[in-house]
């Protein structure tokens, strides 16, 4: 069964770089075919969707999409080799402290996340 | 602010039915039948529930079932029961090529 363990600094200062990681276990990235997804959660609020890379596992590194409210300061990319999602979040303030969950979707365009991290909590510090 | 609206909250008791909404645009959930909607307990990741607006994925009960009328998708779920009580959020594809949320709907089993 495919698991997914999102992992990275728990503490990032404000106008630095959040960096996470998505490592996924039980399953080859390489194999193609899903939509490897990044979203968050701020405290007490609703979820929110970061953005995704379409990996078909061929040579080429994925297609991704990107919330647009994000997109300038998002990169999310995949490492085939080590079964890895990663995501990173340029100049972070305050308003992006939450809790960063990585899911995969098969189809629906990206919409059935179907299996999920358990989330780690990243806290940007002022 | 959310691109799709849900209710805060909404409320039953146990053996109840219970129609949570999910409005949307035409560039959205009016265009597209890729809607799926996900519980979630406190603490823990989302769990999915409802796929292309009215599937049910294996495992998931009976009891919750999806459609969709124009720009508004709708989470059913019957015969309530206090496992229930929970977090709901529905998603959409949108034109822009994202994915948009709403933003939750509280359950409480009374």
């Amino acid at each position: 069964q495919v698991q997914l363990q999102e992992s990275g600094p728990g503490l990032v200062k404000a106008s630095q770089t959040l960096a996470l990681t998505c490592t996924v276990s039980g399953g080859s990235i390489s194999s193609g075919g899903y939509f490897w997804t990044w979203l968050r959660q701020h405290p007490g609020l609703g979820l929110e969707w970061i953005g995704n890379i379409y990996y078909s596992g061929s040579t080429y590194s994925g297609v991704t999409s990107y919330n647009p409210a994000l997109k300038s300061r998002l990169l999310i990319s995949v490492d085939g080799s080590k079964n890895q999602i990663s995501l990173k979040l340029s100049s972070v303030t305050v308003a992006d402290t939450a809790v960063y969950f990585c899911a995969r979707s098969g189809a629906g365009r990206g919409t059935i996340l179907d299996n999920w991290g358990q989330g780690t909590l990243v806290t940007v510090s002022s | 602010q959310s691109a799709l609206t849900q209710p805060a909250s909404v409320s039953g008791s146990p053996g109840q039915s219970i129609t949570i909404s999910c409005t949307g645009t035409s560039s959205d959930v009016g265009s597209y039948d890729y809607v799926s909607w996900f519980q979630q307990h406190p603490g823990k990741a989302p769990k999915l529930i409802i796929f292309d607006v009215s599937h049910r994925p294996s495992g998931v009960s009976n009891r919750f079932s999806g459609s969709k009328s124009g720009n508004t998708a709708s989470l059913t779920i019957s015969g309530l029961q206090a496992e229930d009580e929970a977090d709901y959020y529905c998603n959409s594809y949108t034109s822009s090529d994202s994915v948009a949320f709403g933003g939750g709907t509280k359950l409480s089993v009374l």
